[in-house]
């Protein structure tokens, strides 16, 4: 299973744009990149998964180049309530059928100022 | 019901106490994974369902933990005799088979073992 690597923590203001990359240095060509998002005192929460390029969806979107080996999660204009631990996880689709135990990592926690 | 259920919320249990920590997955789920996450970590795989055939226990870290699923709903982790490093989030998380809306996680159980 392809390894991660995220920074530990990021520090942003409430309106600005959250870019958190991701490296994933041997990511197999049938691994696809998804983000999860966990709160304080609850689970992971899914956010956004792609395989390649650009995906965009209500909540944030997922920038990934041409070589795959890494990839950039994209929040536009935080707000406080974005205060949260944000995993990068490669592998199966969370979207196929099939065996798929999730690898997580430490994460990157965000911290949302005023 | 709407979400993964998890109970009890808190756990403290002393040293050698057996515990057990119940998960209730959305209704229709055929997939039940549990995971553990030390205070600042990410999520730990430690064991997976299909139904009630427990297919992967791997991540189980010793003979101490045991889970069951036995009508292929409710699933229960039980640990035995627990020791201080067992002091973690447990969490649970349900699918479909053909994981058409991705994996939905419970709130966790803390453990605290004193």
């Amino acid at each position: 299973l392809a390894k991660t690597t995220q920074p530990i923590s990021m520090d942003s203001y409430e309106g600005q744009e959250v870019n958190i990359t991701c490296s994933h240095n041997n990511i197999a060509t049938n691994d696809y990149i998804t983000w999860y998002q966990q709160f304080p005192s609850q689970g992971p929460r899914f956010i956004i998964q792609g395989y390649k390029t650009k995906v965009t969806n209500e909540v944030a979107s997922l920038f990934i180049p041409a070589d795959r080996k890494s990839s950039t999660l994209s929040l536009p204009r935080v707000s406080l309530s974005d205060t949260a631990v944000y995993y990068c996880l490669v592998g199966a689709s969370m979207f196929s059928g099939g065996y798929n135990k999730l690898i997580f990592g430490a994460g990157t926690r965000l911290a949302v100022h005023p | 019901g709407a979400g993964v259920s998890q109970s009890p919320r808190y756990k403290v249990a002393k040293r050698g106490q057996d515990v057990a920590l119940r998960c209730d997955p959305i209704s229709g789920h055929v997939s039940l994974f549990w995971y553990q996450q030390a205070l600042g970590q990410g999520p730990e795989f430690l064991t997976y369902f299909q139904n009630e055939a427990q297919l992967d226990k791997s991540g189980l870290p010793s003979d101490r933990f045991f889970a069951e699923r036995p009508e292929g709903s409710v699933s229960t982790l039980k640990i035995q005799r627990t020791q201080q490093e067992d002091s973690a989030v447990y969490l649970c998380a349900s699918s479909l088979e053909d994981r058409e809306h991705g994996y939905t996680f419970g709130s966790g159980t803390r453990l605290t073992v004193v």
